[in-house]
């Protein structure tokens, strides 16, 4: 079945610096891979996601990298800030079953 | 337009009674999908419902069921509750179903089961 491993589990970073978050995925039908933000107490937020046809997008601060044939994605956060601190959930999707990593709970210092 | 909005927010149940949470998509999703997340087994997909029709299922036992209404609302229930139910139970709308939509997530219902 699917499964998603997400590393590092914890993440802290000094606010300004950058942050990564890397997963791997299993099923070779996935094609949607979406990331999540989840502050405490709060609903996941979708923040970013990429199709299997792209390899690279996007917003601002952050990034999705996607590499097929490895099965691996990645996010990346450049200038931290204390408002980036919350869980960061990856997932994927063949369909509109999401099959969610673990979560990074990125924390950024002051 | 308004977010996904889910009632109630909070509840405490007693084991072996029943439960029901209810789910609003956003104007024009058609598509509600239900996740479990607890501290230790994560976000896990409950089930899914487009037109009224459950789509797609996970892997939880036959106590958890839902239904979708021609207004796409959803309600889910799950039966004879046991203390490993105590969860945050999240919805998610999709303006689609299949390809892979983006999903939109409510705040929650958080259930605690005493």
């Amino acid at each position: 079945g699917e499964n998603v491993e997400q590393h590092p589990s914890t993440l802290s970073v000094q606010e300004g610096d950058s942050a990564v978050i890397k997963c791997t995925y299993s099923d070779s039908a996935s094609n949607y891979f979406p990331w999540y933000k989840q502050e405490l107490g709060k609903r996941p937020q979708l923040i970013i996601d990429i199709r299997s046809n792209v390899g690279e997008k996007k917003d601002q601060r952050i990034a999705v990298t996607l590499n097929k044939t490895a099965k691996h994605f990645s996010l990346h956060i450049t200038e931290t800030q204390p408002e980036d601190s919350a869980v960061y959930f990856c997932a994927e999707a063949a369909g509109n079953k999401l099959t969610f990593g673990g979560g990074t709970r990125v924390l950024v210092k002051p | 337009k308004a977010g996904v909005t889910q009632t109630p927010r909070y509840l405490i149940k007693t084991r072996g009674q029943q439960v029901t949470l209810s789910c609003s998509p956003i104007s024009g999703h058609r598509s509600v999908s239900w996740y479990q997340q607890t501290p230790g087994q994560g976000l896990q997909f409950l089930f899914e419902y487009f037109s009224e029709t459950q789509r797609n299922k996970g892997n939880f036992p036959g106590r958890f069921s839902g239904r979708q209404f021609s207004n796409s609302r959803s309600e889910m229930n799950v039966s004879t509750l046991e203390l490993g139910d105590s969860a945050l139970y999240l919805c998610a709308s999709s303006p689609r179903q299949g390809r892979s939509p983006e999903q939109y997530f409510g705040p929650g219902t958080r259930l605690t089961v005493t």
